[in-house]
């Protein structure tokens, strides 16, 4: 069975340093892209970038170039999302997703249970 | 960029009801990249449909979607109760491999 498995609630406050991991299983975590997006209070979601396990090729969306990290540890089957200094409005549910590949469409299959941060002085 | 609007915002309806949901590109995309998810409250969102009008595994055939170019179309035949959720349209931009949501339709009880 496939699972997307993410790190626990945290709170922070503003400048802080944060990472959260997104661990896979049930499937060859190294051969399919994964993704984050965040979700804020009451909005819907916004795709924030992806990373190939296998070789670590990543890409970000526009609106999150530069604000955040994202990572792979495909040895421990492991994605990562990471922040240098976190700000007021990074508080939002952020979910892992597999992309996945089937006979010409592109779309997410599986999604992690979202992992809550909040950052607040 | 591909920019995704959905109408309407909101849909009150009926169990038993005909939902119809609007998924508008703002250029023509390739309908093999469009899908559409339900979000219930603490809940991730769920795969309903992708390449525009494929359903993903042990969704019911009450859901169903169709379209093309820029206008995609959600329609649920007959509501029931579990049903009553937020819709969101996708799109996957493959070139630096972006999926883009809509805003959302909220589906509610009458």
């Amino acid at each position: 069975e496939v699972q997307l498995v993410q790190s626990g609630a945290e709170v922070k406050k503003p400048g802080e340093s944060l990472k959260i991991s997104c661990k896979g299983s049930g499937y060859n975590f190294p051969n399919y892209w994964i993704g984050w997006v965040r979700q804020m209070p009451g909005k819907g979601p916004e795709w924030m970038g992806i990373i190939y396990p296998g070789d670590s090729d990543t890409r970000y969306s526009p609106s999150f170039q530069g604000q955040v990290t994202i990572s792979a540890d495909k040895s421990i089957s492991t994605a990562y999302l990471q922040w240098s200094s976190l700000k007021a409005s990074d508080t939002a549910l952020y979910y892992c997703a597999r992309r996945y590949y089937d006979s010409g469409s592109y779309y997410i299959d599986y999604w992690g249970q979202g992992t809550l941060v909040t950052v607040s002085s | 960029e591909v920019l995704l609007t959905q109408s309407p915002g909101t849909l009150s309806l009926s169990p038993g009801e005909r939902a119809a949901l609007s998924c508008r590109a703002s250029q023509s995309v390739i309908s093999s990249y469009l899908a559409w998810y339900q979000q219930k409250p603490g809940q991730a969102p769920r795969l309903l449909i992708y390449g525009a009008s494929s359903r993903a595994t042990g969704i019911p055939d009450r859901f169903s979607g169709s379209g093309s170019g820029t206008d995609f179309t959600l329609t649920i035949s007959r509501l029931e109760p579990e049903d009553f959720a937020v819709y969101y349209c996708q799109h996957y931009d493959s070139s630096p491999k972006v999926f883009t949501f809509g805003p959302g339709t909220k589906v509610d009880i009458k």
